[in-house]
């Protein structure tokens, strides 16, 4: 298995500024993956980050909003850049299991409400 | 378009049995999972189904049926902890993991 932090765990912020949350995780893993998860709704996969490489964003998710860092195996970043209401949201950090294993890890979230 | 389909909101009485359906139309299929969600947590796995049958664990069974497109979530002998959100996903073609809007199952007295 694998444990999985994040800071920070919640935030309240003004409209138009930025938040970096951080994702830790105990021990090395080559993809981690960024959710966003509104209030109600299912998960929404906002990008893949790879170590070395750069993010892999989805449908509707640009880098300009949502810059993501992977500067080594067990850590990754995502900013939410020039935030607005519309951004409050849980956002959450996950990796895939070991070899072999079909789970994936979540972390404990950050919940985000924008002013 | 890919889609998961799963009921909005459940209820039963505890010590009852529960069964939460999820139906699929995915680009590709690399299994089926469960997750559970208590509310204001992170989801945590439940079951993963690739092959066609019933999986059971504990007091909770998954059950797929490929050719359906259909996956069933059996809680049995419902306690009030289980009252949470049931996430169903699938993996397509890509390996990518599509989630259901997830069923919130309230477990009443």
């Amino acid at each position: 298995s694998a444990v999985i932090s994040q800071k920070p765990s919640r935030d309240i912020c003004q409209r138009g500024t930025s938040l970096t949350i951080q994702c830790q995780v105990d021990s090395q893993v080559t993809m981690m993956f960024w959710y966003r998860q509104q209030p109600g709704q299912s998960l929404t996969l906002i990008a893949t980050a790879n170590q070395g490489s750069e993010a892999t964003y989805e449908s509707g998710f640009v880098i300009d909003k949502f810059p993501i860092s992977r500067p080594n195996l067990t850590f990754s970043t995502l900013t939410v850049s020039n935030m607005s209401p519309e951004d409050s949201s849980i956002y959450l950090c996950s990796v895939g299991g070991t070899s072999g294993s079909h789970e994936q890890f979540f972390g404990p979230g950050t919940r985000l409400t924008v002013l | 378009g890919q889609n998961i389909d799963q009921p909005t909101e459940m209820t039963a009485t505890e010590g009852a049995i529960v069964q939460i359906n999820c139906t699929y139309q995915t680009s590709g299929f690399n299994g089926l999972f469960w997750y559970q969600q208590h509310a204001g947590e992170a989801p945590t796995f439940l079951s993963y189904n690739v092959l066609d049958g019933l999986e059971e664990k504990g007091r909770f069974s998954s059950f797929l049926s490929r050719s359906k497109g259909y996956s069933y979530l059996l809680l049995k002998e419902l306690q009030m902890k289980d009252s949470a959100s049931y996430l169903c996903a699938v993996k397509d073609s890509n390996y990518q993991l599509i989630w259901g809007a997830g069923t919130k199952l309230i477990i009443k007295p």
